[in-house]
């Protein structure tokens, strides 16, 4: 156990739709991240959060956006869902800003029908 | 722009050897670099990081290599043990621009009893 949530564990949901994905980093760490992982795309950084505020942006889609709350939790927010979309989103949270290892969730998977 | 390669998709080792898992990245300004270990439908496990001020870091089992020269990283798992079966991914990242990590394809460690 990692130590870092990630809610819903699976999620299906119709093309056009919005979704919400939640993460709760592990205690202590400031810092959180967002990766897509698909079958032909391998693991996709998204998005990298450090105490509130967007640090580092990755390859991520006008349509996905993402914030971390006060109580450092964070969400991912998925909308105008594509089938090109289903894959599995993994959360991970690290102490420090850069230079350290991050420790990834169970992930959600995501299937857009 | 696969930024990071893993080139063996899959490797067999008996129980007791070494595993040797290769990486090679393009971006000549990558200074810190990970191994993750995956099991089916969990997330990515933290193994061992190095950064680019050093040529090894060891920890119990696991060693990992970095030569800049060559822009190669491998990871050395001595004794493998049938625990260790899983799929191995390399990342790296470039501290400057905050912990974004580009992550290999994979390869997929079979250890035989």
């Amino acid at each position: 156990d990692s130590g870092v949530t990630q809610t819903p564990k699976h999620l299906i949901t119709a093309t056009g739709q919005r979704v919400t994905l939640r993460c709760s980093p592990r205690s202590g760490d400031l810092s959180v991240y967002w990766y897509q992982q698909s079958l032909d795309q391998g693991l996709q950084f998204l998005i990298q959060y450090y105490n509130g505020e967007e640090r580092a942006k990755g390859n991520i889609l006008e349509r996905f956006s993402a914030q971390q709350f006060p109580d450092l939790h964070s969400e991912l927010n998925l909308s105008s869902l594509e089938l090109g979309d289903s894959a599995l989103y993994f959360c991970a949270s690290s102490t420090r800003l850069v230079g350290t290892e991050a420790f990834f969730g169970q992930g959600t998977r995501l299937t857009v029908v | 722009d696969q930024q990071v390669k893993q080139n063996s998709p899959s490797l067999s080792v008996q129980e007791g050897r070494i595993s040797i898992l290769n990486c090679d990245y393009t971006n000549s300004m990558f200074d810190y670099f990970l191994w993750y270990k995956k099991y089916p439908a969990e997330g990515p496990t933290f193994l061992i990081s190095i950064s680019s001020i050093k040529d090894k870091n060891e920890d119990g089992r696991f060693t990992v290599f970095l030569n800049k020269s060559a822009k190669h990283l491998s990871l050395h798992i001595v004794p493998s043990q049938p625990g260790d079966s899983a799929v191995y991914f390399c990342a790296a990242s470039e501290i400057r621009f905050g912990n974004q990590f580009y992550f290999g394809t994979g390869t997929s460690l079979t250890v035989i009893p």
